[in-house]
């Protein structure tokens, strides 16, 4: 089946250190996503790739990075995790042709601890 | 800018029960209207979606209409399970590349 994986499900790392998120897409879809979600809330969109060309949020911080070597990898880095990065990060694709872009398709999900 | 208004939860039912969740939005232009459902500890999955008004979504029972004049889009089960306890989030995309602007999310509670 075409899927949207993330690795790992779960990951814990510590206040400071630096951390690398995965996603892997069979889907072929040419926009990728990276959520940031807390308990008890929605989503909130921390940046998103049209094909290689990055988009990130205004009020992303910089302590977020993204890579996308290929299409169907992508990378979320965070730099310096703090307390209040401990969070679900959700990834998510879709395609956008001829202008019109269809729905999002999500994985499990990376629940992040930091101590 | 553009928002989704949902209510707010936990809505607790009884087997069997019907279900009934609001949403309405604001939006320049004509969104397409979608019902994500996240099941405890996971990725979020999509229910159904509309893109154009009077459109009507459908899948695993449950529906939603389009409805421009009202700007809503609520979501119906006629008759809810145990397993449809999850969390519900209403969400627009209104631009070009699909960016989903999300409502706070409705936590349903199904009992036996």
């Amino acid at each position: 089946d075409a899927m949207v994986i993330q690795n790992p499900r779960y990951q814990v790392t510590q206040f400071g250190k630096p951390v690398t998120l995965s996603c892997s897409q069979t889907l072929n879809h040419n926009v990728m996503y990276w959520y940031q979600q807390k308990s008890s809330q929605a989503p909130k969109l921390l940046f998103h790739y049209y094909d290689k060309d990055f988009n990130n949020e205004a009020d992303t911080p910089d302590n977020f990075q993204s890579r996308r070597p290929n299409t169907s990898f992508c990378f979320l880095d965070i730099r310096s995790p703090g307390l209040g990065d401990a969070a679900m990060y959700l990834c998510a694709t879709s395609e956008d042709s001829g202008g019109y872009t269809y729905e999002q398709y999500f994985g499990p999900g990376t629940r992040l601890t930091v101590t | 800018g553009d928002s989704v208004t949902q209510m707010e939860g936990p809505v607790t039912l009884s087997e069997e029960a019907f279900l009934t969740i609001n949403c309405t939005y604001t939006a320049t232009g004509y969104p397409s209207l979608f019902w994500y459902v996240q099941y405890p500890g996971e990725g979020l999955q999509l229910l159904l979606k509309a893109t154009k008004a009077d459109d009507k979504g459908s899948n695993k029972g449950f529906e939603a209409t389009y409805r421009k004049e009202t700007t809503s889009f609520h979501l119906e089960k006629g008759s809810v399970q145990v397993s449809d306890s999850a969390v519900y989030f209403c969400a627009l995309s209104s631009d070009s590349w699909g960016k989903l602007q999300f409502g706070a999310g409705t936590q349903v509670v199904v009992t036996p």
